[in-house]
C-alpha cells in the first residue's frame, strides 16, 4: 500500500513566523512530489513542486526533499494570517500523474 | 486564457440516482484526471483520461464511469449513488499524462440524500 503521511495539525503559528510543514512516504520508487494549499471548501492550488534532493525556493515559500529518508517538507517565511489553510503533500509514484495523497495539515496563522 | 472550470458547483442527489459531472481543461492541456475527496481527507484519484481513453484507473467500482471528448473535456458519471458518494468531486487538468503539474477545477459538490 502506497501512503503519503501528514501531520493533521492544527499547526498555529504566530504571524511574522516560520511555519514548517512536514510530508513522508512510503514508495521509495517516488519521483515527483507537490504541495497544495486548500482553503476550505476551495479546490487544492499547487504551490510547490519539486523533484530533486534538496531545497527549492519560491518567494516565501521553499519546499525540502531528502529521498534517503523519503521525507518531503515546506517551510513558509514570514506567515501570513492569508496562509491560513490546509496544506496537502501529494507523490507522483508511477510517474503517470497517479497522485498519492496525504490527508493535509492544517495551519493557523495567529495575527 | 480559463483554467480549468467545473459544472455544476453543487449537485443533490437522491440514494440510487446517477449522476453526470463535467470538465473542460485548461487551454493547451491534454489530459484530465478526476479525484473524490471526502470532507477531512485528501483527493483519492479515480481514474485519468487520455486521448479518449481510460488510461488509469483507482480503486473505485465500475459505478463510477467516465468519458473524454475529441475537445478534451471530460465527463464523469456516477450510479447507483450510495449515501457514501457524497463528497467534493475534482477535476485536474495537465499537459500530458506524466511528469507535469496538475491543475484543478474549483469542484463540484455532490450531496446524496
Amino acid at each position: 500500500q502506497k501512503e503519503v503521511e501528514q501531520n493533521s495539525g492544527p499547526l498555529s503559528v504566530p504571524e511574522g513566523a516560520i511555519a514548517s510543514l512536514n510530508c513522508t512516504y512510503s514508495d521509495r520508487g517516488s519521483q515527483s512530489f507537490f504541495w497544495y494549499r486548500q482553503y476550505s471548501g476551495k479546490s487544492p492550488e499547487l504551490i510547490m513542486s519539486i523533484y530533486s534532493n534538496g531545497d527549492k525556493e519560491d518567494g516565501r515559500f521553499t519546499a525540502q526533499l531528502n529521498k534517503a529518508s523519503q521525507y518531503v517538507s515546506l517551510l513558509i517565511r514570514d506567515s501570513q494570517p492569508s496562509d491560513s489553510a490546509t496544506y496537502l503533500c501529494a507523490v507522483d509514484v508511477d510517474s503517470n500523474y497517479q497522485l498519492i495523497w496525504g490527508a493535509g495539515t492544517k495551519l493557523i496563522i495567529k495575527p | 486564457d480559463a483554467g480549468v472550470t467545473q459544472s455544476p458547483t453543487h449537485l443533490i442527489k437522491t440514494r440510487g440516482q446517477q449522476v453526470t459531472l463535467r470538465c473542460s481543461p485548461k487551454s493547451g492541456h491534454d489530459t484530465v484526471s478526476w479525484y473524490q475527496q471526502a470532507l477531512g481527507q485528501g483527493p483519492q484519484f479515480i481514474f485519468q483520461y487520455y486521448e479518449e481513453e481510460e488510461r488509469q484507473r483507482g480503486n473505485f467500482p465500475d459505478r463510477f464511469s467516465g468519458h473524454q471528448f475529441p475537445n478534451y473535456s471530460s465527463e464523469l458519471n456516477v450510479n447507483a449513488l450510495l449515501l457514501g458518494d457524497s463528497a467534493l468531486y475534482l477535476c485536474a487538468s495537465s499537459l500530458s499524462p506524466g511528469g507535469t503539474e496538475a491543475f484543478f477545477g474549483q469542484g463540484t459538490r455532490l450531496t446524496v440524500v
